[in-house]
């Protein structure tokens, strides 16, 4: 069975920084990209980072450019996200998904997610 | 690419049909388009790719259809559990990954 577990989100005061983890089991996770998207207290989906397999394609979102960095451990089954230099409009659920193989930006499987409260 | 999704809210009764909208501002390539159900304090889940391909366990009274800049989203019977919101998706024109604001379909 395929889980993502999402930890590390919590309170942290703007212009801080924050390290989110998200541990994969039940896929063989160096085959599959894997994406982190976001969703402000009752809004929408945002997409805002992935990483291929091997860590050679890292796009980002406009607004998350610069200030956060997707990462993964193979060896470990675990992709993070590095936030840093956090805006109160950071506050949100962060979810860990993993790309379908029918397409990279297609997500099968997804966490339950980690929030994220930027706050002073 | 912006998705705009109509109507905001649907209400309808358990056994209605339910008609899901979803309108791209230019044509979405390949119709690279999906639909995922969102359930209060749960992880979004895929329910359409390619625009009309059911994904794995997915039941078949959930059917997608469309293909340039317009898409539907169908649920031939609404059973008790499909009161949710529903997100689409466009995977293919950059930047890829866009979600439309979402449909919450709520019991009437």
């Amino acid at each position: 069975e395929v889980q993502l577990v999402e930890s590390g989100g919590g309170l942290v005061q703007p212009g801080r920084s924050l390290r989110l983890s998200c541990a994969a089991s039940g896929f063989t996770f160096n085959d599959y990209a894997m994406h982190w998207v976001r969703q402000a207290p009752g809004k929408g989906l945002e997409w805002i980072s992935g990483i291929s397999w091997n860590s050679g394609n890292i796009p980002y979102a406009d607004s998350v450019k610069g200030r956060f960095t997707i990462s993964r451990d193979n060896a470990k089954n675990s992709l993070y996200l590095q936030m840093n230099s956090l805006r109160a409009d950071d506050t949100a659920l962060y979810y860990c998904a993993r790309a379908s193989t029918i397409a990279p930006r297609l997500f099968d499987y997804w966490g339950q997610g980690t929030l994220v409260t930027v706050s002073s | 690419i912006v998705l705009t999704q109509s109507p905001g809210t649907l209400s309808l009764s358990p056994g209605e049909r339910a008609t899901l909208s979803c309108r791209a501002s230019q044509s979405v390539s390949s119709s690279y388009l999906a639909w995922y159900q969102q359930k209060p304090g749960q992880a979004p889940r895929l329910l359409i790719y390619g625009a009309s391909s059911r994904a794995t366990g997915i039941p078949d009274r959930f059917s997608g259809s469309g293909s340039g800049t317009d898409f539907t989203l169908t649920i031939s019977r609404l059973e008790p559990e499909d009161f949710a919101v529903y997100y689409c998706q466009q995977y293919g024109i950059s930047p890829p990954g866009t979600f439309g604001g979402g449909t919450k379909v709520e019991i009437k």
